[in-house]
Formats: structure tokens, sequence, C-alpha cells
């Protein structure tokens, strides 16, 4: 399965809020999980199994979609939420979206 | 709480071998399949390898497989990726997972 996240760059401000999609090439039956990388650091679980948000994630994280289908909103973005973002399949197969770069505007 | 800590790493000449470890702790280790994924510098994320829960079955992308071989240990709670034949390519840092839990990581460098 492939997957595809757009946009691949994402400016936003600050209490904006923002979408990130990831489109998989074959229905992904939920098993989708959203990590955060900062810079010089290891990715973070944000997100697993389409919506469960992991243990310690704000609230203003969310995950949703169906299919081939998701979505990682962020209901008011933070300065602290610049990062790059990975979609994560492990439905068939364990394959990564490509990623989007959030930056402040 | 999940921990999954990577040894292993450094730098290592083209062609030859290097084996990382992740101990685990804070689960039923020999209940989980167990993974290796790869970030090359600058770079996405790429997983390297799976196995199951006794070891018996284990799973390789096109780019590492017949060079990369995975293995586990359920009485040490550890699993292992032997690496042999490294290519300038194989240059990354290696996560340890269980399921979506990934550890802190390890470099690897193949360099002459």
């Amino acid at each position: 399965i492939q997957l595809t996240q757009s946009p691949s760059l994402l400016s936003a401000s600050v209490g904006d809020r923002v979408t990130l999609s990831c489109k998989g090439s074959q229905n992904i039956n939920n098993y989708l999980a959203w990590y955060q990388q900062k810079l010089g650091e290891a990715p973070k679980l944000l997100i697993y199994n389409t919506n469960s948000l992991q243990t310690g994630i704000p609230s203003r994280f969310s995950g949703s979609g169906s299919g081939t289908d998701y979505t990682l909103t962020i209901s008011s973005l933070q300065p602290e939420d610049v990062a790059t973002y990975f979609c994560y399949q492990y439905n068939n197969g364990w394959t990564f979206g490509g990623g989007t770069k959030l930056e402040l505007k | 709480e999940v921990q999954l800590v990577e040894t292993g790493g450094g730098l290592v000449q083209p062609g030859r071998s290097l084996k990382l470890s992740c101990v685990a702790s804070g689960f039923t280790f020999s209940s989980y399949w167990m993974y290796w994924i790869r970030q090359a510098p600058g770079k996405g994320l790429e997983w390297v390898s799976s196995i199951n829960t006794d070891g018996g079955s284990t799973y390789y992308p096109d780019s590492v497989k017949g060079r990369f071989t995975i293995s586990r240990d359920n009485a040490e709670n550890t699993v292992y990726l032997q690496m042999n034949s490294l290519r300038s390519e194989d240059t990354a840092t290696y996560y340890c997972a269980k399921d979506v839990l990934w550890g802190q990581g390890v470099m690897v460098t193949v360099s002459s």
C-alpha cells in the first residue's frame, strides 16, 4: 500500500485549525497512525488506529478517516507543533507517507 | 510502560557487518510481533523488517532482503537485526518498534 501525504509543506498561524491528509492506494481498514517529528528528535506517536489519542498527547490533536482517506487535525495550532508529520499504515504490510512539514506563517 | 532500548550502532565500512539489539520491557514480549524501521538523514521513514511472535516468520523489503536478518530471543526480551554487506545507503537511524511504539533509535553510519 502506497501512502500519499498532502500538502508536503503547510504554513499556518498560531490558533489556526490545521488539517493534514494521508491517502492510501488501497483500503487501510483504519490501521493508520500519525507521528510527529521535531528536528533532531525521534518520531513521537500521536494517533493510532485512525483516531485513538496516544497517552500524553494534547487533545487538540485528533484523527479521522476510513477506507483510503485519513486526516490529522490540529484544532488550534501552537508554536510547539512546528514539526514534520508522518502517517503510517499497518493493515497490509508496513508503509509510511512522505511527510508534511508544518511551519508557522 | 513500554520501553525499547536499541544498541549496537556505530561507524562501519561498506561491505562489513553490524548487529543491532533492542531490549524490550513493560509488556509481554513473546506475545507481540516486533519491527525495525529506519530513517536516513534528512529523509523519510522506511520499514526494514518484521518478525512474528515465535520468530518463525520474518519479512523484509527488497532493499534489504538477503542482507539483513531479524531474530528474537523471547527469554531475553530482545530483538536483533543482523546487517551484512552494508552499503552507504544503509546509513540511517534504526528504530525498534512494538506495534506503533518505537524506541529512541540508534545511528548506523556506513562509510569508508
